[in-house]
């Protein structure tokens, strides 16, 4: 069975550019994550998708981030524009089943802002 | 707020030694743990998991301990390989959703 993929899996651009990053799930898989992981922390999700609606975003910037899954298999995350801040891992994961069950992750996007 | 903290940031253990790794958690509430090891330059990739029914739960060379009167949640890996050489994240789990909340992480070095 193939696991979650990810492109790019290196990005570097500018402060006030945009990047987007591209997730396809495991097959078959309802559930959705993407996750922000800061060197030395640990993961933190920005945004839960069931399918193609939106389950939690209640942690991702919307003032500048923006993500959709409008068929509910991939999904694209978008940062527009980005600060330095923003430098970090991008993280998509997914799970067959809503609640309870192990969520799996991609290889990730690393993001570096200049 | 409440969290999920590691009380050891690096551990380095010897090859063929038992590893273990702590985690602290601060919600009550959380019904579900998880651990997972992430290597450099890869994704987290799950160990084991345990539901807050249990105290106890065994894995291929790994065990996770679960302690809901303190608190505590640890994962212990037997005869340490140099291919457990990774950082390893708790997560908890709260609620009817599946959002799970991470701690800081703990690398583990093994010396041969």
């Amino acid at each position: 069975e193939a696991g979650v993929a990810q492109s790019p899996r290196y990005k570097i651009i500018e402060k006030r550019q945009s990047v987007a990053f591209w997730c396809n799930p495991i097959s078959g898989h309802a559930t959705l994550y993407w996750y922000q992981q800061i060197l030395g922390q640990g993961p933190k999700l920005l945004i839960q998708f069931q399918n193609n609606g939106v389950v939690d975003d209640s942690q991702l910037p919307k003032d500048r981030f923006s993500a959709e899954r409008l068929k509910g298999v991939d999904s694209t995350l978008k940062i527009q524009p980005a600060k330095l801040e923003d430098s970090a891992v991008y993280l998509c994961a997914s799970t067959g089943l809503a609640g309870g069950q192990t969520q799996y992750f991609g290889p990730g996007t690393r993001l570096t802002v200049l | 707020g409440e969290s999920v903290g590691l009380h050891l940031p690096t551990l380095s253990v010897q090859e063929g030694d038992n590893s273990i790794i702590n985690c602290a958690y601060s919600n009550s509430a959380s019904d579900y743990f998880i651990w997972y090891k992430q290597e450099s330059g890869k994704g987290p990739q799950f160990i084991i998991d345990i539901r807050s029914n249990m105290d106890k739960r065994q894995g291929q060379r790994v065990t996770v301990l679960l302690n809901k009167t303190v608190k505590h949640l640890s994962l212990q890996i037997a005869a340490t390989q140099p291919g457990d050489s990774a950082v390893y994240f708790c997560a908890e789990k709260t609620g009817g959703g599946n959002k799970l909340t991470f701690g800081t992480g703990t690398q583990l070095k093994v010396e041969l």
